[in-house]
Order: C-alpha cells, then sequence, then structure tokens
C-alpha cells in the first residue's frame, strides 16, 4: 500500500497568492482529516470528512480556508488569499472509518511557506 | 472537554536504558489512548492504543505504554532505548461513545544519547 499521498511536498508562495494542497487517502478508507502543525500551536485538527461528506470543520481558522472531498480518493484543502501566519506543516491523515478505535495513518506532510 | 497533557518537552536517556515519556489525560467517562511518533520531515506514526482490557499496552518497535486509571496517566515505556527511537512523540486521547475528535499532546521530543 503506498499509504496517504500528499502533494505538494514543499510550497512556497507569496503573500495574497492562493494555495492548493492535495491528499489522496488509502485505498479503502472512509474518513479523511487534515491537521496543520506548527511550533507555537502544536498538532491542530482543521476538518475532517466522513464517506467524502464534512463532518466537523470548527478547526478551520478561517473563510480564508476551504476543504472539499469530490470523491473518495482525493481531498484539497485551499487557502486564499495566503497569509505569512499560515506557514505550517500541513497532513493529512485517513482511517477506515469515524469508529472508536480506528488509527490514523497520516501522510508526509505539505511544508508551506508564505513569504 | 477531552485533553491531554504530555508535561516534559524533551527526554534524554542514554541508549540502552529504559525510557518513559508521560502523558496524562482528561475526558469524559472512559478513553481511548494512543500514541503516535513523528521522525524529522515524516508524518506521525502509530505506535500502540489502549481500548480495554490489560493496563499494559504493547506497540511497535518494543515500546509499551501503562494505562493507569486512577492517575488518568498512560505513560510511554520502553525497557532499552536505541538511538533511533529519537523523535518527537504524540499522546492521543478520545472519549468514548459516538463520534468524538482525537485530542494530541503537544509533543515530547525523545533524545536518545549514544
Amino acid at each position: 500500500d503506498a499509504g496517504v499521498i500528499q502533494s505538494p511536498r514543499h510550497e512556497v508562495t507569496e503573500m495574497g497568492q492562493e494555495v492548493t494542497l492535495r491528499c489522496k487517502p488509502i485505498s479503502g478508507h472512509n474518513s479523511l482529516f487534515w491537521y496543520r502543525q506548527t511550533m507555537m500551536r502544536g498538532l491542530e485538527l482543521l476538518i475532517y470528512f466522513n464517506n467524502n461528506v464534512p463532518i466537523d470543520d470548527s478547526g478551520m481558522p478561517e473563510d480564508r480556508f476551504s476543504a472539499k472531498m469530490p470523491n473518495a480518493s482525493f481531498s484539497t484543502l485551499k487557502i486564499q488569499p495566503s497569509e505569512p501566519r499560515d506557514s505550517a506543516v500541513y497532513f493529512c491523515a485517513s482511517s477506515l472509518g469515524l469508529g472508536e478505535v480506528e488509527t490514523q495513518y497520516f501522510g508526509p506532510g505539505t511544508r508551506l511557506l508564505v513569504l | 472537554a477531552q485533553s491531554v497533557a504530555q508535561p516534559e518537552d524533551q527526554v534524554n536517556v542514554a541508549e540502552g536504558n529504559p525510557l518513559t515519556v508521560k502523558c496524562t489525560y482528561s475526558v469524559s467517562g472512559n478513553p481511548y489512548l494512543f500514541w503516535y511518533v513523528q521522525y524529522p520531515n515524516r508524518g506521525l506514526q502509530f505506535l500502540l492504543k489502549y481500548i480495554t482490557g490489560d493496563n499494559l499496552v504493547k506497540g511497535s518497535y518494543g515500546f509499551e505504554a501503562e494505562f493507569n486509571k486512577s492517575q488518568t496517566s498512560f505513560h510511554l515505556k520502553k525497557p532499552s532505548a536505541l538511538v533511533s527511537d529519537s523523535a518527537l512523540y504524540f499522546c492521543a486521547v478520545r472519549g468514548i461513545g459516538g463520534y468524538q475528535k482525537v485530542t494530541f499532546g503537544t509533543g515530547t521530543k525523545l533524545q536518545v544519547i549514544p
């Protein structure tokens, strides 16, 4: 199994630009999570989906952030417009479901730098 | 609201010595507890989880964790540390019932000294 795939692995952009992060979950997994990791705030859950439907987006910091999951094998996290404080590592994770003991499998992350 | 505390930002241990990474939690009702490890420039990897039953849980790479309900703790342990164990370790908790978010701790950096 290829694991969770994220692209790009690194992104450098200028303030005000649109940024799109992509994630392909593990085949057969029904739940997908987007996290952000920074030194200051640690690991934060932004949003999660179950069966392609957003379940909880209360962690999305602002309206500049949006996430979609058009099908079971693809999700995007978009930041528009981007700001320097959005610089972080963004992780996508997937699990078999939302069952109580489901283990989450993390992708390698996208390191975003907004100048 | 549920929460996890990892009181140590960093733990240093000599290679071959036993290691402990501490975690305490707060949750309504009984918990499910997890440990994940993150190597540099990598995503988090699952190590082990406590669901129910035996308080001592064994996981990957020789790690184990002990659930202590009275102390609301779930410390990660290994009898003999390896240099390759050096990484960032995250404890996580979620409550039982329905779907509740998994809450991660702030992480503890483990440094194993040769």
